[in-house]
């Protein structure tokens, strides 16, 4: 079964605008939560996480909320670049550091 | 440091064929991960390690999955016999155990079953 979904495939936004990817999951045990960014051909690289004590990280034009009454985050990245095209995973991860990903969010920034 | 080292970059093979796949996770890392990339499921958990001891293997599709962790420098990820639906991309990703930590993959095998 699929413990952290990405229900988005794919999202497209303006250069400069905001980009917003969502990501839920199911199992109450995860307490870390990640996001990669993967180009082709390549291996997903971490971009951000957040403790669950927290409910907003920030980096930079990168920014991740979690809602863990709804057992929802999301990804912020604003403003978008066109170098930000790119496919994005969530990760959720318990204290046996079993870490699971969701399907993914292919993300297009158009110049 | 290198970072997470897989091999093959690139298989392709018969069905039927045995299949070994090769990751040397990053040195002092104690959790390593199999992932398999599909459109449907993203990154699919197969099977994870921490100090060389699997943990959780049920991900692992069938019995013709098998993998090893005999040192702390390297896994393998075994299909026999492979067929043709286990073509996909095999992601190898190793972290630390303790804690809240990422984990850093290698750049995948791209598995061809004709």
């Amino acid at each position: 079964d699929q413990q952290v979904k990405q229900n988005s495939p794919s999202l497209s936004v303006q250069e400069g605008r905001i980009s917003i990817l969502n990501c839920d999951y199911t199992n109450s045990m995860f307490d870390y939560f990640l996001w990669y960014k993967k180009y082709p051909a390549e291996g997903p690289t971490f971009l951000i996480s957040i403790s669950s004590i927290k409910d907003k990280n920030e980096d930079g034009r990168f920014t991740v909320f979690l809602n863990k009454s709804a057992k929802h985050l999301s990804l912020h990245i604003v403003p978008s670049q066109p170098g930000d095209s790119a496919v994005y995973f969530c990760a959720a991860s318990d204290n046996n550091n079993d870490m699971r990903f969701g399907a993914g969010t292919r993300l297009t920034v158009k110049p | 440091d290198a970072g997470v080292i897989q091999s093959p970059r690139h298989e392709v093979t018969e069905m039927g064929q045995e299949v070994t796949l090769r990751c040397k996770p990053i040195s002092g890392h104690n959790s390593l991960f199999w992932y398999r990339q599909t459109m449907m499921r993203g990154l699919e958990l197969l099977i994870y390690f921490n100090n060389n001891v699997p943990i959780d293997d049920s991900g692992m599709p069938e019995d013709r999955f098998s993998a090893k962790m005999p040192n702390a420098s390297f896994s393998t990820l075994k299909i026999q016999p492979s067929e043709p639906r286990d073509s996909a991309v095999y992601f190898c990703a190793s972290s630390l155990s303790h804690g809240s930590t990422e984990a850093f993959f290698g750049q995948g095998t791209r598995l061809t079953v004709v």
